[in-house]
């Protein structure tokens, strides 16, 4: 399995809380990503980062924010969790590999319970 | 907007036997990669097979091949000699080989179910 971990696996919180998923990769990938995911559904791109102090927001509205402040760590913090909120979080990275493809490795995903 | 599109949001296949999931997709462009990931029930979404939209010939990876239609735009999975675990959710995705694009569109995923 791909060396791309993430904390906690599973978090249930109340309403209003401010919530920090931990993301982080071993693999010296320099491109990072979060995706939300219900499951069984689809995945949908909420943040990218492509190198330290870089990131941007992806095609799907979020409340949260991520840092990029290190090249293995990609936090996303949710200010005041709803429970609209509540849904899988994936992380990935990718990086130039032999056949330029930028193949992506995932994290086990952070399942996300609020009350 | 490249858009990819699996028209099977399930899929059921006996132990042992060979399934086909279907994907399609939309773009202008003439270089590109291709890929299937699979997301097992509780665990980490992993690349199964890739696909450079330059070769011709269709990529293998032990049971799992693909057969790759450029001109109609298809790129469909098969799994030979099924088994237990490959039951899992499978995702293709697309990406533009353009430089400075680096996020694939995925499809919306079909659930596969092995029967024993």
């Amino acid at each position: 399995e791909a060396d791309i971990y993430q904390t906690p696996r599973y978090l249930v919180i109340g309403t209003g809380k401010k919530i920090t998923l931990e993301c982080s990769q071993t693999m010296g990938h320099d491109k990072m990503y979060w995706y939300q995911q219900d499951p069984g559904m689809e995945l949908h791109l909420i943040h990218y980062s492509y190198g330290v102090n870089s990131t941007e927001k992806g095609d799907l509205s979020s409340e949260s924010t991520v840092s990029r402040i290190r090249t293995e760590h990609f936090p996303l913090t949710l200010e005041s969790a709803r429970p609209s909120h509540t849904s899988q979080y994936l992380c990935a990275s990718s990086v130039r590999d032999a056949d330029l493809s930028y193949e992506q490795y995932f994290g086990p995903g952070t399942r996300l319970t609020v009350t | 907007a490249q858009t990819v599109t699996q028209s099977q949001p399930e899929m059921s296949v006996q132990e042992a036997e060979t399934v086909t999931l279907s994907c399609t997709y939309d773009t202008s462009e003439s270089d590109y990669y291709l890929f299937w990931y699979k997301q097992p029930p509780s665990r980490q979404m992993i690349l199964v097979i890739r696909q450079e939209a330059y070769k011709q010939q269709n990529a293998t990876e032990n049971r799992f091949s693909v057969n790759f239609q450029k001109a109609a735009k298809s790129f469909s999975l098969k799994i030979s000699d099924s088994q237990l675990g490959d039951a899992a959710m499978y995702f293709c995705a697309y990406r533009s080989a353009r430089g400075g694009s680096y996020i694939p569109t995925f499809g919306r995923g079909t659930s596969l179910i092995v029967h024993p």
